[in-house]
């Protein structure tokens, strides 16, 4: 079965730093997708970004980028010039094949301090 | 477009009760997904309806937990008897065929206490 790794709780960063949130995942397959959701108190779940397996080049939208390390089954999460607006429960999701489940990690709790 | 739909926001029930939520996908949206979030954890997921047709309930409790999608357009979920390990967000979300493609969309959830 896959699973999702993230071992980072919680972390902290200064308004306009930046940040890396880290993911590790488990599975077999070679073509599958891979997401970060951002959770606010909302409940929400909004999408950051997405990777696509067999797409070497890494993800970038706007002020957030990801590190995808197919080979260590790697994908962190950067979040450049911070902002308050980014605090919010931080979830890394992979799907193993078209149409199956979402599976979530544990979540990482992000606070973005003035 | 009008967002994905839950109702209500919060509910508290005495265990052994019974509770139902409800969901109102994105219209169109032919594939639709219950998820349990327990406080501090990862959303994970109960079932699965693609139009009315069940695809994945292999993590749903069936001996408390029923879901039904009828015309493939709004889905209840119901807890017969609740226990307290029940307590949990309880998310809705839906997407068009091949969601890692066009995405997901999630509602804002049910946030259900069980005393």
């Amino acid at each position: 079965a896959q699973t999702v790794t993230q071992s980072q709780p919680e972390m902290s960063v200064q308004e306009a730093e930046t940040v890396t949130l880290s993911c590790t995942y488990d599975t077999s397959e070679n073509n599958y997708y891979l997401f970060w959701y951002k959770q606010p108190p909302s409940r929400q779940m909004i999408l950051v970004i997405r990777q696509e397996a067999y797409k070497q080049q890494n993800a970038t939208e706007n002020r957030f980028s990801v590190n995808f390390q197919k080979a260590a089954k790697s994908f962190s999460l950067k979040i450049s010039d911070s902002q308050l607006g980014d605090t919010a429960m931080y979830f890394c999701a992979f799907e193993e094949t078209s149409g199956s489940r979402l599976t979530f990690g544990e979540g990482t709790q992000l606070t973005v301090n003035p | 477009e009008a967002g994905v739909a839950q109702s209500p926001r919060y509910k508290i029930i005495e265990k052994r009760q019974s509770v139902a939520f409800w969901c109102n996908p994105i219209s169109g949206h032919a594939t639709l997904y219950w998820y349990q979030q327990i406080l501090g954890q990862g959303p994970k997921l109960l079932i699965q309806f693609q139009n009315n047709g069940v695809v994945d309930d292999s993590q749903l409790p069936k001996d408390r937990f029923s879901a039904e999608r009828l015309k493939g357009v709004d889905s209840t979920l119901k807890i017969q008897p609740a226990k307290l390990e029940d307590s949990a967000v309880y998310l809705c979300a839906s997407s068009s065929w091949g969601g890692r493609y066009y995405g997901y969309t999630f509602g804002s959830g049910t946030r259900l206490t069980v005393v």
